[in-house]
């Protein structure tokens, strides 16, 4: 069975602190992408990182791929409250394989 | 464009009665999928669609069932309803596979999500 493990589970942080998140296998996946969900809502894609050691940044987000596409990090530089959520990593390997989620609480 | 609709977005049931959760797409997607998200669980595929007629068993597919008769919808159907089905359910769709390689073409649309209650 392929995993993908979200560390840590729980993150709370005030304003303006830098946070990362990572996101491990011991599986190889061809894609993975990172998704966040507000209360109430479905998730939504953030980005999808295809190449090993493929760093992509969106704003204050940075996303990396392992050089090996075995594991993910999410960086956020200077988290604002509007950045709170469950953040989820999912590796493509013949369909989607979900971590089981970051929540990410940043207090004002 | 509506993306994906789920109904209802909230729903008691007994323990034994059976319902249906409607999912529609209206962006013309081949692929189809039900999710359950669990606390700490992350999503769990529980059944998918390549296409209209065309369905198959997802990681947790036991005491659901699924129909794809048309490519906009797919909804879930519970039999027999218990308590470890209470859960959130979301429908997604996607142009490409999920498992495909491809950046951003395999992009899912998630719904807004089904809370389900089984007392």
């Amino acid at each position: 069975t392929q995993l993908l493990e979200q560390s840590p589970q729980f993150l709370s942080i005030q304003e303006g602190e830098n946070l990362t998140v990572y996101c491990n296998s011991s599986s190889v996946f061809s894609s993975l992408q990172w998704y966040r969900q507000e209360p109430g809502e479905g998730p939504v894609l953030l980005v999808t990182v295809v190449t090993g050691g493929e760093v992509k940044k969106l704003k204050r987000l940075t996303f990396q791929f392992g050089d090996a596409r075995k594991d993910s990090s999410l960086h956020i530089t200077a988290a604002q409250p509007g950045d709170t959520g469950l953040y989820l990593c999912a590796g493509a390997a013949g369909k989607l394989i979900f971590g089981q989620g970051t929540t990410l609480q940043v207090k004002p | 464009n509506a993306g994906v609709t789920q109904t209802p977005k909230f729903r008691i049931l007994k323990i034994g009665q059976s319902m249906t959760l409607q999912c529609t797409q209206d962006m013309n997607h081949n692929y189809m999928y039900w999710y359950r998200q669990d606390p700490g669980m992350g999503l769990k595929l529980i059944y998918y669609s390549v296409g209209a007629g065309i369905t198959d068993k997802g990681e947790v597919p036991n005491g659901y069932n699924v129909s794809r008769s048309t490519t906009e919808d797919f909804p879930l159907r519970l039999e027999l309803a218990a308590p470890s089905q209470t859960s959130v359910y979301f429908c997604a769709s996607s142009i490409f596979g999920g498992g495909s390689v491809g950046s951003g073409a395999n992009v899912l649309t998630f719904g807004a999500g089904s809370r389900l209650t089984v007392l």
